[in-house]
């Protein structure tokens, strides 16, 4: 069975759309990420949410809203896509703060 | 702010040759160190954790030692296989922030 989730696994689209991006994890974890991965492979935190609670937001622009309806899900909705939003999105999820993560496939999204 | 330095890759071996990827950190109070590996077209896996200075993590041949005293979590294997060509991510985990920073990733090629 799979823990982290991610759908779709590849996403491509144009500019200006609007798309979003689902993570289901089975874990039972309490706290959910994103994270986003560069062209380079720099990978570097985007949202973070513990029990449905916006936990950590890095400085993301605001086309980027997280939406967790349950402690289970933590969704990707993106508005007004860009060129430079072309990346891989990783979910991931912890049980409790500061432990370890496990980390989804990742969604390939190629904006044209 | 807390920070991650890796080696630059790509790292090119022979099988069973003697791994070595270095890794470095800056950070204030007292992270938890990882290191995690992603194979191609794939999530990133977990590979190992310390969470104190001088905790040894290992998993699958591979070891890391958190040393205080240098700032350092460098990865070791003693004889890589072809089956270890990944990438590999170390990151700390900030005990106040809950983030993950990542290092740029260092890929590793092993040939037969």
């Amino acid at each position: 069975d799979t823990a982290v989730s991610q759908t779709p696994k590849y996403l491509v689209t144009q500019m200006g759309n609007d798309k979003s991006i689902k993570c289901e994890q089975n874990l039972g974890h309490d706290t959910m990420y994103w994270y986003k991965q560069d062209s380079k492979k720099f990978l570097k935190i985007m949202f973070s949410y513990n029990n449905k609670e916006l936990i950590i937001n890095e400085t993301v622009p605001n086309r980027f809203s997280p939406k967790s309806p349950d402690k289970a899900h933590l969704n990707l909705h993106i508005n007004s896509l860009e060129l430079g939003d072309s990346a891989v999105y990783f979910c991931a999820s912890s049980q409790m703060i500061r432990r370890e993560q496990f980390f989804g496939p990742g969604t390939r999204l190629t904006v044209l | 702010g807390d920070s991650v330095t890796q080696m630059e890759g790509p790292v090119t071996l022979s099988e069973e040759a003697f791994l070595t990827i270095n890794c470095t950190y800056t950070a204030t109070g007292y992270p938890s160190l990882f290191w995690y590996v992603q194979y191609p077209g794939e999530g990133l896996q977990l590979l190992l954790k310390a969470t104190k200075a001088d905790d040894k993590g290992s998993n699958k041949g591979f070891e890391a030692t958190y040393r205080k005293e240098t700032t350092s979590f460098h990865l070791e294997k003693g004889s890589v296989q072809v089956s270890d060509s990944a990438v590999y991510f170390c990151a700390l985990s900030d005990r106040d922030t809950d983030k993950l920073i990542f290092g740029t990733g260092t890929r590793l090629q092993v040939f037969p």
